[in-house]
């Protein structure tokens, strides 16, 4: 079975810092990683995804995440982070092309502070 | 880039009543669409896999009668809450594959409530 954990439920982050949301997999194979993030009341947003090559996925508004197979994680982060990239934010895991659905992490929670 | 229109937004209806969601693929044909529920300040949760064509595949606990799965054309699945109850208010999401680029497009979800 796979399974995704993210170990935060909230992250508190100053504007203009660095910001980091963790997650870590399990899976049979070759994973296929997404992250996605929600605003209140709205649908999952598409950040980035890894697939194959290289480790370092560069994905919208600033965002990207290191695909480590070692440590199974996937951590999103963002260099400056901006009042507006508070959300909930998800991570999620496919078993390689063999796979269909997505596993989902519980989210975690951006605060970020002005 | 790939659009999916998720349609009510928002329904409020009586307990023992239906109430039908749709979830559209709007520039791409989507063999698979899932139907997810989300309770407040949870993850999303994996209802039903809905095949274009077949059956739907409901996950362990989800009663098929009670949430019916219609994926009739390439772009359109529909998920009807039948006889609906207080329990049954939530946020459902619907998603549709990609097949070109492994990727998943989300609706923008619908709250029910019923009352």
């Amino acid at each position: 079975a796979q399974s995704v954990a993210q170990p935060e439920d909230q992250v508190n982050v100053a504007e203009g810092n660095p910001l980091t949301v963790k997650c870590t997999y399990s899976v049979s194979g070759n994973p296929y990683l997404f992250w996605y993030v929600q605003y209140p009341n709205r649908g999952l947003q598409f950040l980035l995804k890894y697939i194959t090559g290289d480790n370092l996925v560069k994905g919208s508004y600033g965002f990207e995440a290191e695909f480590n197979k070692s440590q199974t994680s996937f951590h999103l982060k963002k260099p400056s982070a901006l009042v507006s990239d508070s959300a909930l934010y998800f991570c999620a895991v496919r078993a390689g092309a063999a796979g269909n659905k997505l596993t989902f992490g519980g989210g975690t929670r951006v605060l970020v502070k002005p | 880039g790939a659009v999916v229109s998720q349609h009510p937004s928002r329904v409020i209806c009586k307990s023992g009543t239906s109430v039908k969601i749709e979830c559209r693929s709007l520039d791409f044909q989507a063999t698979t669409m899932f139907w997810y529920r989300q309770f407040p300040k949870q993850s999303l949760m994996l209802m039903a896999t809905s095949n274009e064509g077949s059956k739907a595949t409901y996950e362990q606990g989800v009663e098929k009668d009670k949430f019916l799965i219609n994926h009739a054309s390439l772009t359109l699945s529909t998920l009807t809450v039948t006889s609906a109850h207080p329990e049954d208010s939530s946020f459902y999401i619907c998603s549709a594959r990609e097949l070109s680029n492994y990727g998943y497009t989300f609706g923008s979800g619908t709250r029910l409530t019923v009352v």
